[in-house]
């Protein structure tokens, strides 16, 4: 079965203090995996692509990278914009475009 | 470039009512998508579309209906609200990437 697995749920980080969230999928074959930012009350952001293990991307104090089992987004140097809830999601290969597995998320918490 | 736009959004219910949530892309994608997000359960894929005149069943769509308008349209109409049904519903569309964007969602409370 396809999963996709979170982890923290909830981290807490002071200013600067750099950190990274993990993402664990099941998948019988990836087409591709990726990660959103949610606020509270907003639908979920749009943020990295990865089509392949070894690919990384970035975007401002975020880096994502892909292994063949897991993915990491790296948050450096975190400021208190950054507190949001981070999705992770899936899609399969050989699955219908509706396809898109989620993970629970990860709670981030930057504090002053 | 409004994106994926939602109504309403808030909208509150008594058991066995009936509602149609719209939703609108103006990015020309093919595909469209509803989920509903409830605490602990992340989201979760109600119906979707892959183009214009077809629709097909994900995860999560007793109780629920979708009609694709046209290419820029895609409704979910609950024909008899039930309290299960309170939750947060978000419509989504596919850019080129597989990568989907999501509109603000609507909140609803079935009584």
């Amino acid at each position: 079965e396809d999963q996709v697995t979170q982890s923290p749920e909830a981290l807490r980080l002071q200013e600067g203090e750099s950190s990274s969230l993990n993402c664990s999928y099941t998948v019988s074959g990836l087409r591709g995996l990726f990660w959103y930012r949610q606020d509270p009350g907003k639908g979920p952001e749009f943020l990295f692509t990865l089509y392949s293990a070894g690919e990384e991307k970035e975007k401002e104090r975020l880096k994502a990278t892909l292994t063949k089992k897991e993915s990491f987004l790296h948050i450096t140097a975190p400021k208190p914009e950054d507190s949001a809830t981070y999705l992770c999601a899936v899609q399969a290969q050989g699955g219908s475009q509706g396809n898109l597995i989620f993970g629970k998320g990860t709670k981030l918490s930057v504090k002053p | 470039n409004a994106g994926v736009t939602q109504t309403p959004k808030f909208q509150v219910l008594k058991t066995g009512q009936s509602m149609t949530l719209q939703c609108a892309q103006d990015m020309n994608h093919n595909s469209m998508y509803w989920y509903r997000q409830d605490p602990g359960m992340g989201l979760r894929l109600i119906y979707y579309s892959a183009s214009e005149g077809t629709t097909d069943k994900g995860e999560v769509p007793n109780g629920y209906n979708v009609s694709r308008l046209n290419k820029r349209e895609f409704s979910l109409r609950l024909e008899s609200a039930a309290p299960s049904q309170t939750s947060v519903y978000f419509c989504a569309s596919t850019g080129e990437g597989y990568e989907q964007y999501f509109g603000p969602g609507t909140r609803l409370t079935v009584t």
